[in-house]
């Protein structure tokens, strides 16, 4: 099976930066996904990464390092909106998707 | 376009009734997905399709079936609910299935076996 870990919990100031980590032991490696999950909704596609490095979206960029089967994102200026469930998703050997249980951010303001 | 639409939004269904979930997509995705999602265990897999015509088995398929008779509808039917089959569905689909392509997701069905 797949292993994949993230915080439970983080809390966040409105404006401040949250960095949100994910760790994965996987059978074979086709890239890794964040998807945002607002209560009671549907998860939304964020960022995608397959080579090491740091991509960025605006306010949001996800980090890889397929060596040490890690990943992060990280969210900047930070908004009351940006309250939510954040999940990580690796595609493994078989292009399956595995989710981790998923970091739920709050934001105070 | 609407995406991805799941039929019922929730359901209270009493053990051992048959229960179909809908799900139908408006994106001509080939591949197409349901997952559960439960508290603490994030979403797993229960079966998908890559193609119309074919399907295949996720992480946690017993007692679920699935269908994929063209390439927009893709039902889970659960032939005899249980209790531990309460959970919240997801419905998702990617252009192609065996590849990279970004998974897109329904709304969800809340189920509710009593």
């Amino acid at each position: 099976g797949q292993n994949i870990d993230q915080p439970t919990e983080m809390t966040a100031t409105e404006g401040a930066i949250v960095q949100i980590n994910c760790t994965y032991q996987t059978s074979g490696f086709n890239g890794l996904f964040w998807y945002q999950q607002h209560a009671g909704e549907a998860p939304t596609f964020l960022s995608y990464n397959v080579l090491d490095g740091l991509e960025e979206k605006g306010r949001f960029s996800s980090f890889l390092s397929r060596s040490k089967g890690y990943s992060y994102l990280l969210l900047k200026e930070l908004q009351m909106k940006d309250s939510a469930s954040y999940l990580c998703a690796v595609r493994d050997g078989d292009y399956k998707l595995s989710f981790g249980a998923g970091t739920t951010v709050t934001v105070r303001a | 376009i609407a995406g991805i639409t799941q039929a019922p939004t929730s359901q209270i269904l009493a053990a051992g009734r048959r229960m179909t979930l809908r799900c139908t997509q408006d994106m001509r995705h080939n591949a197409m997905y349901w997952y559960r999602q439960d508290l603490g265990l994030g979403l797993r897999l229960i079966h998908y399709s890559n193609t119309a015509g074919t399907t295949g088995k996720g992480e946690v398929p017993d007692g679920y079936s699935v269908s994929r008779a063209n390439t927009d509808d893709f039902p889970l039917t659960l032939a005899s609910a249980v209790p531990s089959q309460t959970s919240v569905y997801f419905c998702a689909s990617s252009e192609q299935g065996g590849t990279t392509d970004t998974q897109y997701f329904g709304p969800g069905t809340r189920l509710t076996v009593l």
